[in-house]
Parts: structure tokens; C-alpha cells; sequence
């Protein structure tokens, strides 16, 4: 079983709806990072998180240290949102470990 | 100008050729990463940095070795290239607070 999980893996939305994706972790961790991997490779990173939330624009990351979850939400969802959206968590040996990512699609 | 370059962007080459994959940044950051994407998979450290004089393997360094030669600098070379490293290589850096890390574009790499 990965340390960290995805779900979904691939997401198709209609612009304008509110997207959910979300990521759980089975290692302890001292932050969890969004980032977003776009179709031309690059990858940035979105948020960083140890506790709370964070909102970035439409942008808003959620995490829930006690259940080892943290959730991505895009309102508004536009086309150009459409990305990988990668889950990463900073466990011990300050190393981050990786989710497989989850591939959203927003159609016009 | 981007904070984090890799060269080449792009190469082919044949089984057991060596190969140099070259990161730069301009960041001042510390730490330097080598990490490896494969289709279905999450990145995959390969080599990491916390200084010029700190070299650390990750979880697949085998059949990769890395040299830092300056703080700005982190090289891979792949001593004997094999087809099932064909993969997008990325270099990423951080300055350790939470290690938010900012990547290089990544290469692409294809070994025949």
C-alpha cells in the first residue's frame, strides 16, 4: 500500500463546477504539500500545509492532521485548471513521498 | 529567467552510453533533488543535498550516481544507460522551511 494515496485518479469536470480531490497519508508528517503538474511537464508547487487551511485565489487546500487527510478544492473550475495535481507529505529524514497524482480535465 | 534550469531538455541515446543530466539555480537554496517520473507513478527521489558536501541516496539511486559540484549546481549521470530508465527527470530545490520545493522543467529521457 502507498504512503500516500490519491483519489479519484482522473476527474473530469464542467467549467464552473466545484472540484474535491483529495489525499491520505499513513506516515507521520510535519507538512503536506498541493502541487500541479501542467501538460507541458512543469510542476509548482501550490500550498503547503501543517494544519488548518490555506486559500490561494480559487484555490483552497484543507487538512485534518487526527484523520491523516487533506483535501484540494477549485471553485469556479476553468479549463485552464486542467492538470496533475500531486499530493506530497514531508515525513522523517525531511524527504517528500509522493502521491501518484490525480489528472483533472475541465471541459469547456 | 527561471530560478531552476536542466540540460538537456530532451535526449536519446542507446544502452550503455553515460549519460549527464545538468541542474542549475539561482535560488541560493541549500538543497538539491534528483527525482525520476514514470507514467502511473508517483516522482521517485533519486539522490538528494542539504549542502555541497552532503550527498544522500533516495529510494532508487541505483545505477545513478550524482556530483554537486557548487551550491548552484547538482549533476546525474547514468554510468550505463538502460532502456527501463526512460523517464522524465526532474531537479528541484528547496531552502528547507517545510521544503516547499521549486522544479527545474525536467528532462526527458529515452534509452534505446
Amino acid at each position: 500500500k502507498n504512503e500516500v494515496e490519491q483519489s479519484p485518479q482522473n476527474l473530469t469536470a464542467q467549467e464552473g463546477e466545484f472540484i474535491t480531490i483529495n489525499c491520505s497519508y499513513s506516515v507521520g508528517i510535519s507538512a503536506l504539500h498541493w502541487l500541479q503538474q501542467h501538460p507541458g511537464g512543469g510542476i509548482v508547487s501550490l500550498f503547503m500545509l501543517s494544519s488548518g487551511k490555506k486559500k490561494h485565489g480559487r484555490l483552497i487546500a484543507t487538512i485534518n492532521i487526527q484523520e491523516k487527510h487533506s483535501s484540494l478544492h477549485i471553485t469556479a473550475s476553468h479549463p485552464r485548471d486542467s492538470a496533475v495535481y500531486i499530493c506530497a507529505v514531508l515525513g522523517g529524514g525531511n524527504k517528500l513521498i509522493f502521491g501518484t497524482g490525480t489528472l483533472l480535465a475541465v471541459q469547456p | 529567467d527561471a530560478d531552476v534550469t536542466q540540460t538537456p531538455r530532451n535526449r536519446i541515446t542507446k544502452t550503455g552510453k553515460r549519460i549527464m543530466l545538468e541542474c542549475s539555480q539561482t535560488k541560493g537554496h541549500d538543497r538539491m533533488y534528483w527525482y525520476r517520473q514514470d507514467p502511473g507513478l508517483g516522482l521517485q527521489l533519486i539522490y538528494y543535498s542539504f549542502d555541497v558536501k552532503d550527498i544522500n541516496k533516495g529510494e532508487i539511486s541505483d545505477g545513478y550516481s550524482v556530483s554537486r559540484q557548487a551550491q548552484a549546481k547538482f549533476s546525474l549521470s547514468l554510468e550505463s544507460a538502460i532502456p527501463n530508465q526512460t523517464a522524465l527527470y526532474f531537479c528541484a530545490t528547496s531552502d528547507g522551511r517545510g521544503d516547499t520545493q521549486y522544479f527545474g522543467p525536467g528532462t526527458r529521457l529515452t534509452v534505446l
